[in-house]
């Protein structure tokens, strides 16, 4: 039972470039979730899911495109990077009130 | 819109200070609330939780949160703080049922001196 996983670790972009964030849960969650962190903002919401096939946009959804076609996978997509999407980025599930996180994803948008 | 504030940007204690932070949520119905706790280069992992019930909750490692709901608040408490307590310790707060949203809060450092 790896919970939930997200690659990669670490990536840096040039500005204007795209790239998939990926995360993958083995819980059968059916909520999952994008925040991203910020020094001194704390986690903001980017986007979520209730299941497959149904997605919507949190607190920062700009920039950002998610899709969910299975339960278990979850991938954030930057469309064209840019500096300001500069952040740690964590993934999410939920079964009733309990969140899981995965390990992250430090991007860094040059 | 709803929010959780957290009062204290970096609190700084000695080993075996108590600890005491603050965090206070926007009204909004019923709520469920979290302390979770990132220490350094690692990912969030829930300290505690409430949802109903005794408004004072147990959770890991000997900490401790109040309810309290008629000031919004739901503090976090530990009786004696160590040093491997260093860690950013964020408050959060769902409102409604199991698929209400997580609002977090900014987040408080926590330094701890030995």
């Amino acid at each position: 039972n790896a919970g939930v996983t997200q690659t990669p670790k670490f990536q840096v972009l040039k500005t204007g470039q795209s790239m998939t964030l990926q995360c993958a849960q083995d819980m059968n969650h059916e909520y999952m979730s994008w925040y991203r962190q910020d020094p001194g903002m704390g986690l903001r919401l980017i986007h979520y899911s209730v299941g497959a096939g149904i997605t919507d946009q949190g607190e920062v959804p700009n920039g950002y495109n998610v899709s969910r076609s299975t339960t278990e996978d979850f991938p954030l997509r930057l469309l064209s990077a840019a500096p300001s999407q500069t952040s740690v980025y964590f993934c999410a599930s939920r079964k009733g009130f309990e969140a899981f996180f995965g390990q992250g994803t430090r991007l860094t948008v040059v | 819109a709803q929010s959780v504030s957290q009062h204290n940007h970096h609190v700084i204690l000695s080993e075996a200070a108590s600890l005491e932070l603050g965090c206070n949520y926007s009204y909004g119905g019923t709520v469920n609330l979290f302390w979770y706790v990132q220490y350094p280069g690692q990912h969030l992992q829930l300290l505690l939780k409430y949802f109903s019930g005794d408004p004072l909750v147990k959770g890991i490692k000997g900490f401790e949160a109040e309810f309290i709901k008629s000031k919004f608040s739901f503090n976090l408490r530990k009786p004696s703080v160590q040093w491997s307590d260093t860690a950013e310790y964020f408050c959060a707060v769902s409102y409604g049922g199991s698929q209400g949203n997580l609002i977090f809060g900014k987040g408080t450092k926590l330094s701890v001196k030995p």
